[in-house]
C-alpha cells in the first residue's frame, strides 16, 4: 500500500515564475492538506482539499493555489514566485472525520 | 496570538539516556496536542496524539502528557537510541482544523 506520494522531489525556479507540485494521497483517503516549512521552521498549513474543494486556508496570499481531482490527488501552484518561497512543500492526506494525517516526503522548492 | 513554543530548539544525548522535550502553547483553550518526527529532509511521521480531554499517550518508548492548565506538553522518550536521532515537533490545534507546529527539537543521540 503506497503511502502519500510528491512529485517532484526537488525543483529550482526563478523569481516571477510559476510552479506546480503534485500529491497522491495514501490510498482511501478523501482528504489533502498542504504545508509550506521554511528551513529550520515548523510547517505552516497553507490550505486543504475535500470534494474538489478547499475547505480551509492559512494565512497565505492567493498566489497560492490548489485543486483537487476526482481521485483525490492534488496540486499546488504558486504564481510569481518570490525568493521567499524557498521552502519544503508537504503534502498530508487523511479521511474526512479523522484527525490523523499521513504526511509526504515533500518537494524542495528553491527560488532564485 | 496562539503560539507553540518548542525548548530546548537542539539537544545532544549519549545512547541509554532518559529525555524530555518540552512544548509549551500560549492559549489553554486547545482541541488536540500531537508529536511528530521528522528526519532530515523528509516529511512528518506522526508519534501521539492527545485529545483536549486526555492526561497522556504512550507508545512503546514514547509517552506524552498534556497540561492544559499550565500550557505545556511533554514528550518522554525511554532509554534513547541513535535511531531516534530526529527532529521533534509539537503541533497544536487551537479550537479549529489548523494546527500550530512549533519549530522542533533537534535531537542527537550519540553511540
Amino acid at each position: 500500500d503506497a503511502g502519500v506520494t510528491q512529485s517532484p522531489t526537488h525543483l529550482i525556479k526563478t523569481r516571477g515564475q510559476q510552479v506546480t507540485l503534485r500529491c497522491s494521497p495514501k490510498s482511501g483517503h478523501d482528504t489533502v492538506s498542504w504545508y509550506q516549512q521554511a528551513l529550520g521552521q515548523g510547517p505552516q498549513f497553507i490550505f486543504q482539499y475535500y470534494e474538489e474543494e478547499e475547505r480551509q486556508r492559512g494565512n497565505f496570499p492567493d498566489r497560492f493555489s490548489g485543486h483537487q481531482f476526482p481521485n483525490y490527488s492534488s496540486e499546488l501552484n504558486v504564481n510569481a514566485l518570490l525568493l521567499g518561497d524557498s521552502a519544503l512543500y508537504l503534502c498530508a492526506s487523511s479521511l474526512a472525520g479523522e484527525e490523523t494525517q499521513y504526511f509526504g516526503p515533500g518537494t524542495r522548492l528553491l527560488v532564485l | 496570538k496562539q503560539e507553540v513554543t518548542q525548548i530546548p530548539a537542539a539537544l545532544s544525548v549519549p545512547e541509554g539516556e532518559n529525555l524530555v522535550l518540552n512544548c509549551s502553547f500560549t492559549d489553554s483553550a486547545i482541541y488536540n496536542l500531537q508529536w511528530f518526527r521528522q528526519d532530515p529532509g523528509k516529511g512528518l511521521t506522526s508519534l501521539l496524539l492527545i485529545q483536549s480531554s486526555q492526561r497522556e499517550q504512550t507508545s512503546g518508548r514514547l509517552n506524552a502528557s498534556l497540561d492544559k492548565s499550565s500550557g505545556r506538553s511533554t514528550l518522554y522518550i525511554a532509554a534513547s537510541q541513535p535511531g531516534d536521532s530526529a527532529t521533534y515537533l509539537c503541533a497544536v490545534r487551537f479550537g479549529s482544523y489548523i494546527p500550530t507546529f512549533g519549530r522542533g527539537t533537534s535531537l542527537i543521540v550519540h553511540p
